[in-house]
């Protein structure tokens, strides 16, 4: 079973620039999530899909970050215009069940960087 | 204030050695409490998954404590090898939203020969 992918691994990119994150979860998983963690601290919840719905936006910065699901498969992250503190590593994660127990594992991707000079 | 912490920030330890490390939370009430290992480069991964009424789970060489009444959690790595250095990460799930997941700063294990 191929885990959750995400692309690209790194990206540098002028303060400004736009960036679009690609996350493609578990085949047949429904919930999606998107975390960060910047500055070497600990991660943070940004957003969770279910299917293409989003089900949950509380954790995203500002209105510079749009998040979009169209067909409930795979997600991007945009970052319009993006800032020096947006740099960081943005993690994808996805479970089939909408609720997170130990029969519903978060599968974790092995995050984008992001560094904006 | 993060309402995970986690100590220490990093550790060295020689092969062959064992370590624990700690959390304390202060999420309440909370669902689950998870151990995570993340490698360089890669996300994290899974190593243990207690709820609130269970004081200990077992992975393996790795052996994680919760202590519900304390809100502290440990993770103690047995006869550590070289594989074992990465990044351990606490995460505490709460009752209400268990995917707004809080998440520790990490423990930084570095194992050397």
């Amino acid at each position: 079973e191929a885990g959750v992918t995400q692309f690209p691994s790194h990206s540098v990119i002028e303060k400004g620039q736009t960036v679009t994150l690609r996350c493609d979860p578990i085949s047949g998983h429904d919930n999606l999530y998107w975390y960060r963690r910047v500055m070497g601290k600990e991660i943070k919840f940004l957003l969770h899909f279910v299917k293409e719905s989003k089900q949950d936006e509380s954790g995203m910065p500002n209105n510079r970050f749009l998040a979009e699901r169209t067909g409930g498969t795979y997600s991007t992250l945009k970052v319009q215009p993006a800032e020096l503190e947006d740099s960081g590593v943005y993690f994808c994660a996805s479970t089939m069940g909408q609720t997170y127990s130990g029969a519903n594992v978060l599968t974790f991707g092995a995050g984008s960087r992001l560094t904006v000079l | 204030k993060n309402q995970v912490e986690q100590s220490p920030q990093s550790l060295i330890i020689l092969e062959g050695k064992n370590c624990t490390l700690q959390c304390n939370y202060t999420v309440s009430p909370f669902s689950n409490l998870r151990w995570y290992k993340q490698d360089t480069g890669r996300g994290p991964v899974s190593l243990t998954i207690m709820t609130f009424s269970e004081n200990t789970k077992s992975n393996g060489r790795y052996t994680a404590t919760l202590d519900a009444d304390t809100k502290q959690s440990s993770l103690h790595i047995t006869a550590s090898q070289l594989s074992d250095s990465a990044s351990y990460i606490c995460v505490v799930s709460p009752f209400s939203n268990d995917y707004k997941l809080s998440f520790g700063a990490g423990t930084t294990v570095t194992v050397r020969a």
